[in-house]
C-alpha cells in the first residue's frame, strides 16, 4: 500500500478552522484518499473520502491537490468533540475486504 | 441508524484460557473486518471476510481464528491467551459502493484483559 505522512500532533482553538495535512507522494491513480478519526476510548469513525475532486460532507471538507500527492482535511469550526487522532489512509479502488492500514495519524487537540 | 454491535464489551480472562468475541454488522453489509489495538497503539488489521469467505489476513496469531456465518455475523476465537493479547478488539463492517470503494463502520470494541 502507498504510504502517507501526517504531522504527529496539531493544536487548534475552539470554533476556529483546522487544516490537517497529509502527504502521499506515491499515490497511484486508483487510490482513494480516506480519512478516519478515533476519539478517546472509541472505535475509529469514518470522516470523508475522495478520489480527485474536493469533497464536502456534514463533518468536514477534503481538499485534494491537483497532482494528488497531498490532501488536506478541513474542519470548518473545531469543537472540543473534534479532539481525536485523525488518520489519512490510501485505499486502492476495488480493494474490498483487503488490509486497511491505520497510522500513524495526527493527534488533534482543541483548546477551549 | 443501526450500528455495528460487538459483544461482550468487556472480557477478563486468565492466561491460557480461550475467548470468543462476536460482531454483528450493519444490516446488508457483506464485509467484516477485525482489528486489534494495544495500549497507545494504532489499530492493527487482523482478518477480514467478504460474503462468508476470508478476504485478507493481517498480523493475526495462529492461536486466533475467525469466521463469518450465514447471517453475516462474525466471531473471533482466541485460544491459549497471553498477557500480550490484552487489547481493544474492534470489528468493522462495510459494503461496496458504486464508485468502487467501501467505507468501514466500526463497532464500540471489546476490551479484553488477560490476567
Amino acid at each position: 500500500d502507498a504510504k502517507t505522512t501526517q504531522p504527529n500532533s496539531m493544536e487548534s482553538n475552539e470554533e476556529e478552522p483546522v487544516h490537517l495535512p497529509c502527504n502521499h507522494s506515491t499515490i497511484s491513480g486508483t487510490d482513494y484518499i480516506h480519512w478516519y478519526r478515533q476519539l478517546p476510548s472509541q472505535g475509529p469513525e469514518y470522516v470523508i473520502h475522495g478520489l480527485t475532486s474536493n469533497v464536502n460532507n456534514r463533518m468536514a471538507s477534503l481538499a485534494i491537490a491537483e497532482d494528488r500527492k497531498s490532501s488536506t482535511l478541513i474542519l470548518h469550526r473545531a469543537t472540543l468533540r473534534d479532539a481525536a487522532v485523525y488518520y489519512c489512509i490510501l485505499r486502492p479502488q476495488y480493494n474490498y475486504g483487503q488490509n486497511f492500514v491505520f497510522g500513524p495519524g495526527t493527534r488533534l487537540s482543541v483548546l477551549p | 441508524a443501526a450500528g455495528v454491535i460487538q459483544s461482550p464489551r468487556h472480557l477478563i480472562k486468565e492466561k491460557r484460557e480461550t475467548a470468543t468475541l462476536k460482531c454483528y454488522p450493519i444490516p446488508r453489509h457483506d464485509t467484516v473486518y477485525w482489528y486489534q489495538q494495544g495500549p497507545g497503539q494504532d489499530p492493527q488489521f487482523l482478518i477480514s471476510f467478504y460474503e462468508k469467505m476470508q478476504s485478507d489476513k493481517g498480523s493475526i496469531p495462529d492461536r486466533f481464528s475467525a469466521q463469518q456465518f450465514s447471517d453475516y455475523h462474525s466471531e473471533l476465537n482466541m485460544s491459549s491467551l497471553e498477557l500480550g493479547d490484552s487489547a481493544l478488539y474492534f470489528c468493522a463492517s462495510s459494503s461496496r459502493d458504486r464508485l468502487g470503494t467501501d467505507t468501514q463502520y466500526f463497532g464500540p470494541g471489546t476490551r479484553l484483559t488477560v490476567l
